[in-house]
């Protein structure tokens, strides 16, 4: 079972849509989650890091669920400009970090 | 503020020569760096661990001989894939970790070098 999964989509949303998409992961020791952005030939950029009690950044908002162990992403009135692979990151008790294969996003105009 | 940059970019090379790829973490002291490995419509592997001063520790499967890791200051890291096949053609990414107060998991990463061996 892989560490970090994740539906791969893809998720073709008009734009001012609601988009939401889940990750689990398999280590009930894991400590902390976040949600990369990854455009295409493109290095991941760090979105936001998933605190246990939910976060909100603008049109973005995150979810922990460490009972279910899941996290999730919901994107608030879709840009254009948010079409992307949305990688769902988690680490351990070390420094690695574990990455899902990504979730692809295509907001259409 | 934490910025991680790569280079080369991209490099194409013939089968069985050697390539170097550096990264460097520009305004802020890296004491771990991290390198990944990327095929298509995949996820990002982790291949090694890099602790400056230190050797590398590399994950499973990764041969230690084949690809070297030299991190020989706190905002440097080099890898060279030796001897490259075309089967080690991909995309290669670093990471650096800031050490921030309340924030000791984030990585940044660098903007990749994408390999191609003919």
């Amino acid at each position: 079972r892989k560490e970090v999964e994740q539906d791969p989509g893809p998720f073709n949303v008009p734009e001012g849509a609601t988009v939401a998409f889940n990750c689990t992961y398999s280590n009930s020791a894991s400590q902390s989650f976040f949600w990369y952005r990854q455009d295409c030939r493109k290095e991941p950029k760090l979105l936001m890091s998933v605190y246990s009690s939910g976060n909100e950044d603008g049109r973005f908002t995150a979810q922990l669920n460490r009972a279910s162990q899941y996290i999730s992403l919901l994107i608030r009135d879709s840009k254009l400009s948010d079409s992307a692979t949305y990688l769902c990151v988690v680490n351990h008790n070390d420094y690695k970090l574990s990455f899902g294969a990504g979730t692809t996003v295509t907001v259409r105009a | 503020g934490a910025v991680v940059s790569q280079h080369p970019s991209w490099v194409i090379c013939k089968s069985g020569t050697s390539v170097k790829i550096e990264c460097r973490s520009l305004d802020f002291q890296a004491t771990t760096m991290f390198w990944y490995r990327q095929f298509p419509k995949q996820s990002l592997m982790l291949m090694a661990t890099s602790n400056e001063g230190s050797k590398a520790t590399y994950e499973q499967g990764v041969e230690k001989d084949k690809f070297l890791i030299n991190h020989a200051s706190l905002t440097l890291s080099t890898l060279t894939v030796t001897s490259a096949h075309p089967e080690d053609s991909s995309f290669y990414i670093c990471s650096a970790r800031a050490v921030i107060t309340g924030r000791p998991y984030e990585q940044y990463f660098g903007p990749g070098t994408r390999l191609t061996v003919t």
